[in-house]
């Protein structure tokens, strides 16, 4: 079945750092990945989606310059958080759908655990 | 898409089933029932959808009212590690959309 990876499961830094998530589709092609962030007892709130080849999509309130995103192939897309600050500590996650697969539900990776100290 | 009305939390004895409710009285005609759940800090896992015939998989059912207004899914034998949270979101199948949670169901599943 459809598989999607994101790396690192879980990472702690210092506040000012830029930290790096990745998000990729393992078995199949994905024109577009989204992103999301889960704050503690909340529900994901969708970030940006993720366009191969073009710009993201930010949604209302998301700093596009803060949360850089690259979509560089069909089968990875980095969501990048620059100059983080302990406000910024969530639990991301992406999903991705296999773009050949119209009836195919979309599908998550494990997230990625962000602290900032 | 049609906004879901879940009820905020259930609790299930272990063994029995598990019968969620979900109401998408808005329903249109070109919108899918999906059914997702999150388990404790992972990632959501996708369970089921369905149009407006009933599905059934390896993991659960899915009974859809025949006005589409409302749904159930149904975990048959629902066992410890099924306790998680629920989302049913309704959404038109093409690559482009994505996903909007509301708030789901907080299934616990109790011995």
């Amino acid at each position: 079945g459809a598989v999607v990876s994101q790396h690192p499961s879980w990472v702690i830094c210092k506040s000012g750092t830029s930290v790096k998530i990745e998000c990729r589709s393992l078995d199949f092609q994905a024109t577009t990945m989204f992103w999301y962030r889960q704050f503690p007892k909340q529900s994901l709130m969708l970030m940006a989606t993720s366009n191969e080849g073009s710009k993201a999509t930010y949604e209302q309130g998301v700093e596009k310059d803060k949360f850089l995103i690259n979509h560089a192939s069909l089968t990875l897309s980095t969501l990048t958080v620059t100059s983080a600050h302990p406000e910024d500590s969530s639990f991301y996650i992406c999903s991705a759908r296999d773009y050949y697969q119209g009836n195919q539900p979309q599908h998550f990776g494990d997230g990625t655990r962000l602290s900032i100290l | 898409d049609a906004k879901t009305t879940q009820p905020p939390s259930m609790d299930c004895a272990e063994g029995r089933a598990a019968n969620l409710p979900c109401n998408h009285s808005t329903i249109s005609g070109n919108e899918y029932v999906y059914w997702y759940r999150q388990i404790h800090s992972q990632g959501p896992q996708y369970i089921i959808h369905g149009l407006k015939n009933n599905e059934t998989n390896e993991m659960a059912s899915l009974i859809i009212t025949e006005d589409r207004k409302s749904s159930t899914l149904i975990l048959p034998h629902a066992t410890l590690r099924d306790t998680a949270v629920y989302y049913c979101i309704a959404l038109p199948v093409y690559a482009g959309n994505m996903l909007t949670f509301g708030g789901g169901t907080r299934l616990m599943v109790k011995p």
